[in-house]
């Protein structure tokens, strides 16, 4: 089994919908819980960072931990095409620096 | 205060040559961490250095591959003797501290091995 599973297949929505992501792992101490999303051909950027479980919310951008569950969501609100990318769930435990990352789900919104 | 920075931002070499990526970390950060992502896969941690010190090589391949983290200048990932396998991009991250999770990356080094 894989530390962190995020299913990879690509996602249409059309402009203005909700994009939903998620992702599920097995390694019980992770407690940093974290969101990249990733243009074509550049760096992974940091959208969202959580530590344990509860929802945290930065403008269109909603992200929620359920620890119990071991899985994780992003919520993405009122889409733009802008938000088109691939979307990378990040996972981490306490006092071990190290990311363990999903595959990544590439997302396209449509005008 | 600027990002992550990487260089070069492609290279191309022919098997068995050597390649050399640097990474220079965002202003006050002190820890670095270089992450591999082949194609179709996710991101793989290989690395997290501090000044003069390897924290945690983990990730990193047994042979051919190594980092350092000078007192004064860049990270470097060093790969000898590189395979078509190497082919890849290579993300350095740096964070302020121990304590702090959040990694903010370069936007990497996209290796060609021909």
């Amino acid at each position: 089994q894989k530390e962190v599973e995020q299913d990879p297949g690509p996602l249409s929505v059309p402009e203005g919908a909700i994009v939903s992501l998620n992702c599920t792992y097995s390694n019980s101490a992770f407690q940093y819980f974290m969101w990249y999303r990733q243009y074509s051909r550049k760096g992974p950027e940091l959208l969202m960072y959580t530590y344990s479980s509860g929802n945290k919310e930065d403008g269109r951008f909603t992200a929620q931990v359920d620890k119990s569950s071991k899985y994780i969501s992003l919520f993405i609100r009122d889409s733009q095409p802008s938000d088109s990318a691939t979307y990378l769930c990040a996972m981490s435990a306490q006092g071990n620096n190290r990311l363990a990352f999903g595959k990544g789900n590439q997302v396209v919104v449509i005008p | 205060n600027a990002g992550v920075m990487q260089n070069p931002r492609h290279l191309v070499r022919r098997r068995g040559q050597e390649a050399r990526l640097r990474c220079s970390p965002m202003k006050g950060h002190s820890h670095v961490y270089w992450y591999r992502q082949l194609p179709e896969e996710g991101l793989k941690f290989m690395v997290y250095l501090q000044k003069e010190n390897i924290i945690d090589e983990s990730g990193m391949p047994k042979e051919r591959f190594s980092a350092e983290f000078p007192k004064e200048g860049p990270s470097i990932l060093r790969i000898q003797q590189v395979v078509r396998g190497d082919s890849a991009a290579y993300f350095c991250a740096s964070s302020p501290g121990v304590s702090y999770n959040e990694q903010f990356f370069g936007p990497g080094t996209r290796l060609t091995v021909l």
